[in-house]
């Protein structure tokens, strides 16, 4: 079946401005997950969704980031006023949640940012 | 004390050879744990889970588990190049969510 999709794969973007970046889940699965990988680096937890419950933003780097997910199935991080900090592979991954097996977690091709 | 620690490596073997990466986790709730390959460029994928105390094999990967020393491993027996990547650790909190190590490179060698 169909895995986890993001899109864009390349986004380059000047300072100060806004992005967007999507994720589109395995279907069936309940739990949906970004993380940011910079260069070289280790996988950093951003924003987690589980079903309709409040998603726990505990990672987010600050009130520039923020999530959503609609209808429970698509999620869409937003980076306003981007800094060149900012710059890294943005992840997404999903699992079925609170079911067996639930927390394997499949991760999607990712988001290449880069900004200028 | 980070939650998961890695030796990040890299950790060079040569072919055929078995690759023993390692993991220590500080969380003593954790029940589940996974091993991610990461080829350079990619994004992670699961290759192997364990929930029970001891070894788990699956084709050429071992992983073992000792939750009293809150320790938990991976080997490849017979090591091919196509091995070579970052293996991230992964054991599952109580928040629902897993907590990643930094990772190990490994470099198989022919």
């Amino acid at each position: 079946g169909a895995g986890v999709s993001q899109s864009p794969s390349n986004k380059v973007t000047e300072k100060g401005k806004d992005v967007e970046l999507r994720c589109d889940p395995i279907s069936g699965h309940t739990a949906l997950y970004w993380y940011r990988q910079s260069l070289g680096q280790g996988l950093e937890f951003l924003i987690y969704f589980q079903g309709n419950s409040a998603p726990d933003k505990s990672g987010l780097p600050s009130d520039r980031f923020s999530a959503e997910r609609t209808g429970g199935s698509v999620s869409t991080l937003t980076i306003q006023r981007t800094q060149q900090e900012d710059s890294a592979v943005y992840l997404c991954a999903s699992s079925l949640g609170n079911r067996v097996r639930a927390y394997e977690q499949y991760f999607g091709p990712g988001t290449r940012l880069t900004v200028t | 004390q980070k939650e998961v620690e890695q030796n990040s490596g890299p950790l060079s073997v040569p072919e055929g050879a078995i690759a023993s990466l390692n993991c220590t986790y500080s969380d003593r709730g954790s029940q589940s744990f996974f091993w991610y390959r990461q080829y350079s460029g990619k994004s992670p994928e699961l290759i192997m889970f364990i929930y029970s105390n001891g070894d788990k094999e699956d084709g050429r990967f071992t992983a073992q588990l000792n939750k009293a020393s809150q320790y938990v491993s991976l080997l490849i027996r017979d090591s091919q190049p196509s091995d070579s990547a970052t293996y991230l650790c992964a054991p599952h909190n109580a928040g629902n969510m897993l907590t990643f190590g930094g990772g190990t490179r490994l470099m198989v060698k022919p």
